[in-house]
């Protein structure tokens, strides 16, 4: 499975955009890049996922490079609420399902 | 629709004991995986059932072992429990564990082992 190298943490002021980058320059064309996050050792929470376009949702939006090599995670305002661990995973295709965690950013949102 | 849910949520065991947690997966959802989580090692996969099915496993011991039932509710078991299986143990499921689709984690079952 592809591996993910993100920062180990990074801060970010309350109602601005976090922007959590995401290497993973070994995924292959059938791999998906997936964002949860984990506030205080609860389950993680699903953010987004993609294959090659960019996409949005109501939480996030999910930047991919045109060569699929990273990825940026865009919290557009950030509350205080959305402290945690962010996790970048490449999920293998096929018929599996098994998430491969690394070791995620630790975003701090302060006031 | 419900979440996944796990029980217990909170369990104290001693060495050499055994304990089973079980997860309740979406309904719909019979694809159902498990994950431990320690401070040193972080988030690892363990298994992943479907259909009553073991279909991937991750690098654990025998003493870890699952398994789910016709419902898509599903059971692990560790066995000759040691110190060093305290840890949050999480459940996620999806439909069919298709690689596009989203698993969806409950809130845990934090084992303590004294």
């Amino acid at each position: 499975d592809a591996k993910t190298t993100q920062p180990p943490s990074m801060d970010c002021a309350e109602g601005r955009a976090a922007n959590l980058p995401c290497n993973h320059s070994t995924i292959s064309g059938n791999e998906y890049v997936y964002w949860y996050r984990q506030i205080h050792s609860q389950g993680p929470q699903y953010i987004i996922h993609g294959l090659k376009n960019n996409e949005t949702n109501e939480m996030a939006s999910l930047i991919i490079t045109e060569d699929r090599k990273s990825s940026t995670l865009i919290l557009p305002h950030a509350t205080l609420r959305d402290t945690a661990v962010y996790y970048c995973i490449v999920r293998v295709g096929g018929n599996t399902d098994k998430l491969i965690f690394g070791t995620g950013t630790r975003l701090q949102v302060f006031p | 629709k419900a979440g996944v849910t796990q029980t217990p949520r909170y369990l104290i065991k001693t060495r050499g004991q055994q304990v089973t947690l079980s997860c309740s997966p979406i309904s719909g959802h019979r694809s159902v995986s498990w994950y431990q989580q320690t401070p040193g090692q972080g988030l690892q996969f363990l298994f992943e059932y479907f259909s009553e099915t073991q279909r991937n496993k991750g690098n654990f011991p025998g003493r870890f072992s699952g398994r789910q039932f016709s419902n898509s509710r599903s059971e692990m078991n560790v066995s000759t429990l040691e110190l060093g299986d305290s840890a949050l143990y999480l459940c996620a499921s999806s439909p069919q564990g298709g690689p596009g689709e989203t698993q969806y984690f409950g809130p845990g079952t934090r084992l303590l082992v004294l």
